[in-house]
């Protein structure tokens, strides 16, 4: 059975710093999707990593993919408040169309 | 695209009557799932459809939940009767098979009393 384990699950950070979300999981797969939440609202896809060493950047957030080690990394480089929210990653089985969640990071970028 | 809708936004209920949640999702996307979530646990998985055939309803709760795909573009969730511990936020997603992510709907907030 996969499993997916985020960490930390709380983050509390200040502005300017820079930080990491770590994502393992535990069985083959090659793709793997970050997503956020703000509170209240849905889900929005952030990046989608399809291969080993895939390396994605929108703004301050990076996120990369090792599926030999079976890991990914969300880094916020200067967090501003606006990225507050809550920060999901979510591994492909290997055989189907299902995606496994991991709980959820609650970021807080404090001023 | 207007991306997943999802109807009601709010249903509130009181226990043991029947609710049914509705969902459509993107054009030209075969596959569809409803997740339920909640502080206690998280983001689960209910069902997923492929094509219209349910594929995988191993995260149904109980008989008290069914859902259907009568056609490519319409999804529902029923329960029946509901309880008061199935007070959450569900979602509807929906994706390809190609390997792209899921888009989610805004969910239901369902409260039942």
């Amino acid at each position: 059975e996969l499993k997916v384990e985020q960490n930390p699950l709380f983050l509390s950070m200040q502005e300017g710093k820079n930080y990491t979300i770590y994502c393992n999981y535990s069985t083959t797969s090659d793709r793997l999707y970050w997503y956020r939440q703000d509170p209240g609202k849905s889900l929005e896809s952030l990046f989608v990593l399809l291969s080993n060493g895939a390396v994605k950047q929108e703004g301050r957030l990076m996120a990369s993919l090792d599926t030999k080690a079976r890991l990914s990394t969300l880094h916020i480089t200067a967090a501003v408040h606006d990225l507050s929210a809550t920060y999901f990653c979510a591994v492909n089985m290997e055989y189907g169309n299902k995606l496994v969640f991991g709980a959820g990071t609650i970021l807080r970028v404090k001023s | 695209d207007a991306g997943v809708i999802q109807s009601p936004r709010h249903e509130v209920t009181e226990m043991g009557q029947e609710v049914t949640l509705r969902c459509k999702p993107i054009s030209g996307h075969n596959s569809l799932f409803w997740y339920r979530q909640t502080m206690m646990r998280g983001l689960e998985l209910l069902i997923y459809f492929n094509n219209n055939v349910p594929i995988d309803d191993s995260g149904m709760p109980e008989d008290r939940f069914s859902a259907k795909m009568p056609n490519a573009s319409f999804s529902t969730l029923k329960i029946q009767p509901s309880e008061p511990r199935d007070s959450a936020v569900y979602f509807c997603a929906s994706r390809t098979t190609g390997g792209g992510e899921q888009y989610f709907g805004p969910g239901t907030r369902l409260t039942v009393t």
